[in-house]
């Protein structure tokens, strides 16, 4: 069975950095696609950023690109995002998916980030 | 690049159909997907290209996608279809190639 477990959210000044990471088990973690979605308090969702199984390409929202950084560990079954210069409006719960072929099959349960002064 | 638009509610008596559109310009020619999303839950994917179901979604949901237009629809609505749904797509030729739609409230009246 596919689990996936969130983890780093937390309260954090606007412009300052935060590191999510997400632990996957029961899948071929290398072979697969990882998702950062995100859902800001009482809105729809919102696709935040992907990183191929080996690491090759990796893709950003335009409201992320340059603040934030995907990356994984195929060794530990680890993915992370790194994000900085933190807005208010990076107030969310993010999730992590798991991808295949480009949509998104399964989810962690979420961690809350919240950006506020 | 893609803006996905649905309506944001949609109303249904128990044991009718749901019908719930995702439009954009020519959204026949990219694969649709489709996820549920229950109140405190993560979402959950309930239709995938297109058309497909993932194992344990019952086969009262089902999807098609042509012209401007993508649906999901859901056949004999339960109380328990009752949340948002999200259509969703891959724009490969995009530099942010994730793309969700605005999202639908189902409501079971």
């Amino acid at each position: 069975e596919v689990h996936l477990l969130e983890s780093g959210g937390g309260l954090v000044q606007p412009g300052g950095s935060l590191r999510l990471s997400c632990a996957a088990s029961g899948f071929s973690f290398d072979i697969y696609a990882i998702s950062w979605v995100r859902q800001a308090p009482g809105k729809g969702l919102e696709w935040v950023s992907s990183i191929t199984g080996g690491s090759e390409r990796t893709y950003y929202a335009a409201s992320v690109k340059g603040r934030f950084t995907i990356s994984r560990d195929n060794s530990k079954n680890m993915m992370y995002l790194q994000m900085d210069s933190l807005r208010p409006e990076d107030t969310a719960i993010y999730y992590c998916a798991k991808v295949d072929v480009w949509y998104f099959d399964s989810w962690g349960q979420g961690t809350l980030v919240t950006v506020s002064s | 690049s893609y803006v996905l638009t649905q309506p944001p509610s949609v109303s249904v008596a128990p044991g009718k159909t749901a019908t719930i559109t995702c439009g954009e310009n020519n959204i026949g020619s990219e694969s649709v997907h489709w996820y549920q999303q229950k109140p405190g839950q993560a979402p959950v994917l309930v239709v995938y290209d297109d058309r497909d179901r993932p194992s344990g979604i019952p086969e009262r949901f089902s999807g098609s996608n042509s012209g401007n237009t993508a649906t999901l629809i859901i056949s004999r609505v339960e109380a328990g279809d009752e949340a948002d749904y999200y259509c969703q797509l891959w724009d490969a030729r995009s530099d942010h190639p994730g793309v969700f739609g605005t999202g639908t409230k189902v409501t079971v009246l």
